[in-house]
């Protein structure tokens, strides 16, 4: 497609449930981000995948979360037994490889945790 | 420890004028900045990239300065307008991080007619 793509844009889930969260990268790009925005704050990484290389876990904030990205394009971020504090804007970028080519970012899945 | 700062959470101007965004950065040695403008229920979108080498950088109304002395890039919209009110981001990669952005908590700009 022509953006990056997520879905769904809103979620909302009662605590203790898992959710999963889309994320389709623009076609080519073999670099792929997820971050969390919460109210008033900055993005804050959480994974990284590049081509065929392991990801890079070290954002994520607790081993509720996971993500995997099959065959070097569409990724699902997952949350098991959803917190409150897990309530944010979930967002996905992906870009080329090349070290300082800028993010395209999707539109991002507003998480509600109730 | 590392962090990126932008000093305003709010900035309010007058139609017209020249706005200036602020990002100072401690502990980092960075490649290269980038800039993104955000709105209210959007993922962040690319302006400008500015390289550790490169003092500044233009395109259109807009303008990026980036002192590795100072530790700080600024970032300029001139004869500014209501359309430009958003989020505006910095961003920066240091070297060895596989390009991996880290990202202040943004200036919102508010343009007033």
């Amino acid at each position: 497609g022509a953006g990056v793509s997520q879905s769904p844009s809103n979620k909302v889930t009662e605590k203790g449930k898992d959710v999963e969260l889309r994320c389709d990268p623009i076609s080519g790009h073999t670099a792929l981000y997820w971050y969390r925005q919460s109210l008033g704050q900055g993005l804050e990484f959480l994974i990284y995948f590049q081509g065929n290389s392991a990801p890079d876990k070290s954002g994520l904030p607790s081993d509720r979360f996971s993500a995997e990205r099959t065959g070097g394009s569409v990724s699902t971020l997952t949350i098991q037994r959803t917190q409150q504090e897990d309530s944010a804007v979930y967002l996905c970028a992906s870009k080329f490889g090349a070290l300082s080519d800028s993010y395209t970012f999707g539109s991002g899945t507003r998480l509600t945790v109730v | 420890s590392q962090k990126i700062e932008q000093n305003s959470e709010a900035l309010n101007i007058q139609e017209g004028k020249t706005a200036t965004l602020t990002c100072n950065y401690t502990n980092y040695s960075p490649a290269y900045l980038q800039w993104y403008r955000q709105d209210p229920g959007r993922g962040p979108v690319f302006l400008l990239l500015i390289r550790e080498n490169e003092k500044e950088k233009r395109k259109e109304r807009l303008k990026v300065t980036f002192d590795t002395t100072l530790k700080q890039s600024l970032f300029h919209i001139t004869a500014s307008q209501p359309a430009d009110s958003a989020t505006y981001l910095c961003a920066l990669a240091s070297e060895g991080s596989q390009g991996n952005l880290i990202f202040g908590k943004g200036t919102k700009l508010s343009v007033k007619p």
